[in-house]
């Protein structure tokens, strides 16, 4: 399984945009990026996945570096409810739902 | 079109008694996944479930601990002779089909205190 680095933690203004990256340089080539979030004391929600194409959805972007190797989720006008911890998970898919999280980055929105 | 739904949401047991935790898939959702957060730790996968049927339980713990998908009815995960260190917060997340681009839909969890 590709090991993932993500910073400890990031602050962000709200109503900027929030960019969390991630380094997956172990990546292999039929493994998808997934992004999960998990608020405080709540279950961890899906936000977007990607295998090579940048991906776009209603909650954010995902960017891939061309060698795959690193991404980056944004949050293009952060509010106070998106406060929380963004994991960074690659995956195969194929709903093994054998995610592996790691430590993932706790974003603090600030008013 | 409701959630994963996960009862009770709290849940008190002494050393040594029985914990049974429930989860209902989202509708249409044949497959279940049951995870643990212990406190300030990350979530570790426990099992994978099919309608009665365990597909992968890599994650369990080898001794009290058992999980199954009836069915009809919810999943339950049931913790035996329950002690301390099983204090953590058990999520159950659910997809519909098997398949690549699978997303995963977790409920809000139930956490277990053992006194």
């Amino acid at each position: 399984d590709a090991k993932t680095t993500q910073p400890t933690s990031m602050d962000c203004a709200e109503g900027r945009a929030a960019n969390l990256p991630c380094n997956h340089s172990t990546i292999s080539g039929n493994e998808y990026v997934y992004w999960y979030r998990q608020i405080h004391s709540q279950g961890p929600q899906y936000i977007i996945h990607g295998l090579k194409n940048n991906e776009t959805n209603e909650m954010a972007s995902l960017i891939i570096t061309e060698d795959r190797k690193s991404s980056t989720l944004i949050l293009p006008h952060a509010t106070l409810r998106d406060t929380a911890v963004y994991y960074c998970i690659p995956n195969y898919g194929g709903s093994q739902g054998n995610l592996i999280f790691g430590k993932g980055t706790k974003l603090s929105v600030k008013p | 079109n409701a959630g994963v739904m996960q009862n009770p949401r709290h849940l008190v047991r002494r050393r040594g008694q029985e914990a049974r935790l429930r989860c209902s898939p989202m509708k249409g959702h044949s497959h279940v996944y049951w995870y643990r957060q212990l406190p300030e730790e990350g979530l570790k996968f426990m099992v994978y479930l099919q309608k009665e049927n365990i597909i992968d339980e890599s994650g369990m713990p080898k001794e009290r601990f058992s999980a199954e998908f009836p069915k009809e009815g919810p999943s339950i995960l049931r913790i035996q002779q329950v002690v301390r260190g099983d204090s953590a917060a058990y999520f159950c997340a659910s997809s519909p089909t098997r398949s690549t681009n699978e997303k995963l839909f977790f409920g809000s969890g139930t956490q277990l205190s053992v006194l």
